[in-house]
């Protein structure tokens, strides 16, 4: 069974502080997605990321994907409250079109 | 692109009634389709693959009987939920993977569903 280990689990920091949010398997993946979910809504996909090695930037988020690719990170630069919400990194996996959740990361970003 | 709708958006219903929740992809075909569950402050957890024209696939756990899935077009998947139960209630998410392109899945609004 693949599994995606988030960390940390809960972040709470003030405005403007950076952060980094970690998603790390033991497999190895063909591309992991970044999704961000507000609280009752559907999770929304940030970015793919494919490449070993690969950097990928959204504004003030930084997305890179591990050499082996079994890992990857997410940094914030500059929080703001509009950060807030469940981060979740996935992955295919777990079976035949299926993709793999990791445990989540709740952020909350306080003004 | 890639937008995905879910009707209704909350639904409250008594014990033992039967509630269906419809997740349309608007703007892009979907031969699959995942319905997900998801407790307070977790992740999601996968219930059921759907394919168009093909009985539904399950994850263990997940009585097949109690959470019916039919995916009858490119565009449309339903989950019903039969004789509700209050530990039925959940938050309903399903999403929908594209034809071309990777394994990327777009996901509906979610639907709250609360048995009384």
């Amino acid at each position: 069974t693949q599994l995606l280990e988030q960390s940390p689990q809960f972040l709470s920091i003030q405005e403007g502080e950076n952060l980094t949010v970690y998603c790390n398997s033991s497999s190895v993946f063909s591309s992991l997605q970044w999704y961000r979910q507000e609280p009752g809504e559907g999770p929304v996909l940030l970015v793919t990321v494919v490449t070993g090695g690969e950097v990928k930037k959204l504004k003030r988020l930084t997305f890179q994907f591990g050499d082996a690719r079994k890992d990857s990170s997410l940094h914030i630069t500059a929080a703001q409250p509009g950060d807030t919400g469940l981060y979740l990194c996935a992955g295919p996996g777990g079976g035949y079109q299926k993709v793999t959740f990791g445990t989540g990361t709740k952020l909350q970003v306080i003004p | 692109g890639a937008v995905v709708s879910q009707h209704p958006s909350r639904v409250i219903c008594k014990s033992g009634t039967s509630v269906k929740i419809e997740c349309r992809s608007l703007d892009f075909q979907a031969t699959t389709m995942f319905w997900y569950r998801q407790f307070p402050k977790k992740s999601l957890m996968l219930m059921a693959t759907s394919n168009e024209g093909s009985k539904a696939t399950y994850e263990q756990g997940v009585e097949k009987d109690k959470f019916l899935i039919n995916h009858a077009s490119l565009t449309l998947s339903t989950l019903t939920v039969t004789s509700a139960h209050p530990e039925d209630s959940s938050f309903y998410i399903c999403s929908a993977q594209t034809l071309a392109g990777g394994k990327e899945q777009y996901f509906g609004p979610g639907t709250r569903l609360t048995v009384t």
